[in-house]
């Protein structure tokens, strides 16, 4: 089982403000890294699969980082806006590929 | 396309019963995956399956059991409910490796 960690738990931001948030996860035997979006009282969306060092993805406001030699990945809104709102969750795929090991998420509120 | 659909989407249990959460896609998918959501914890692989016939266990699979008989189905049986089952059960499908999850919307279920 990996160790898939996410910080910070939650966060709370003003309207027009840009934040991030990081997921880390075991460098060793990496596939690809995962970010979903999740609302609440909905199923969680994918946003981006990166599988290369130094990948980084894009869309709309939303992009993210990928360094897997020292294991974590980024991920950047700009400019929130209230339907931000939501728990962004990573995943990592190691090893067998099989089996994707899910962070605890982090919890983000868009103030108006 | 309806993606993945996951019945039913409510269920009340009393300690002891049984039921069989069903999952059905119709993208032809390989794998397919059964989470449950446990509140801040993300979630937890239960059992998994990589094609018609294959499954395996995850992180969490004591109490539960599947089968695979289809590429289309994939449900999951709880035998013997218990209170430490309730949460909320999410069933998602990939076509391969380099693919995002596609999640179900949940059934949530409640064991009293």
């Amino acid at each position: 089982i990996l160790n898939v960690e996410q910080s910070p738990q939650s966060l709370h931001v003003q309207e027009g403000d840009s934040t991030n948030f990081t997921c880390s996860f075991p460098s060793s035997n990496f596939y690809a890294l995962h970010w979903y979006r999740w609302e609440t009282a909905k199923s969680p969306e994918a946003l981006f699969v990166m599988t290369l060092n130094g990948d980084e993805k894009k869309k709309g406001r939303i992009s993210a980082t990928l360094n897997t030699k020292e294991g974590y990945s980024y991920l950047y809104i700009k400019g929130s806006q209230p339907e931000d709102s939501a728990t962004y969750l990573c995943a990592c795929f190691s090893g067998s590929a099989r089996q994707l090991t899910f962070g605890s998420g982090t919890q983000l509120t868009v103030l108006p | 396309n309806a993606g993945v659909t996951q019945t039913p989407k409510f269920r009340i249990l009393k300690i002891g019963q049984s039921m069989t959460l069903q999952c059905a896609q119709d993208m032809n998918h390989n794998y397919m995956y059964w989470y449950r959501q446990d509140p801040g914890m993300g979630l937890k692989l239960i059992y998994y399956s990589v094609g018609a016939g294959i499954t395996d266990k995850g992180e969490v699979p004591n109490g539960y059991n599947v089968s695979r008989s289809t590429t289309e189905d994939f449900p999951l049986r709880l035998e013997l409910a218990a209170p430490s089952q309730t949460s909320v059960y999410f069933c998602a499908s990939r076509s391969d490796h380099r693919s995002p999850l596609h999640f179900g919307n949940g059934t949530r279920l409640t064991v009293t």
